[in-house]
């Protein structure tokens, strides 16, 4: 079965750059299917970032366009986050999971971001 | 961004209950919906798509209904491990978007 882990650093500083890590174990990520970010703010919020696709090919929020980027790694199956000039604002939970017809079936446990001086 | 929004969000309900969600889009949105449960200190599991299917492994006392801008998720004879947040995300084009989740406590 597919699993997915995020790992990263849990503290980052304001104006700095927030990178993190999705490995995947279980299915080969240039095989199908769309790999994706999604983030939860403290209060629960949860917010969709971007994905890069099977084949290499990115989608992102509008609202972070500008500052994100998904990339990959695939002799290591791994994709990850990079986003830039973060604020206390960005504060979350930062989970990688995989859909196609929309929907989220799975996800990782999830990695605690602080961006705080 | 198509807004989604979510009643009640609180729900207070004993093991045996029925209860409702609802979550409303802010266009129409077809069929277009999934339903998740998350559990504190977890991911957030699919348990619906498009807006009725039940994903893999989920109980048939769980049921999703709706399309267009209203739908609805109906938990029958609750147990008690079906208390936690449940959310609605729509999958009608990008971006996806979630309501702001509704927590269900045992009373």
């Amino acid at each position: 079965d597919v699993q997915l882990q995020e790992s990263g650093p849990g503290l980052v500083k304001p104006s700095q750059s927030l990178s993190l890590t999705c490995s995947v174990t279980g299915y080969s990520i240039t095989s199908g299917y769309y790999w994706n970010w999604i983030r939860q703010f403290p209060g629960n919020k949860l917010e969709w970032m971007g994905y890069i696709s099977y084949d290499g090919s990115n989608n992102y929020n509008p609202s972070l366009k500008n500052r994100i980027s998904i990339t990959r790694d695939t002799s290591k199956n791994q994709f990850f986050l990079k986003l830039n000039s973060v604020t206390t604002e960005d504060t979350a939970t930062y989970y990688c999971a995989r859909n196609w017809d929309g929907w989220f079936a799975y996800w990782g446990q999830g990695t605690l971001v602080t961006v705080s001086a | 961004d198509i807004q989604m929004t979510q009643s009640p969000a609180s729900l207070s309900a004993s093991v045996g209950e029925t209860v409702t969600i609802t979550c409303r889009a802010s266009e129409n949105i077809y069929s277009y919906l999934a339903w998740y449960q998350q559990k504190q200190g977890k991911s957030p599991q699919l348990l619906v798509y498009n807006a009725k299917t039940l994903a893999e492994g989920v109980p048939s006392r769980f049921s999703g209904s709706g399309s267009g801008t209203q739908f609805s998720l109906k938990i029958n004879s609750l147990q008690p491990e079906d208390f936690g947040s449940y959310y609605c995300q729509h999958h009608y084009g990008t971006p996806p978007t979630f309501g702001g989740g509704t927590k269900l406590e045992i009373k």
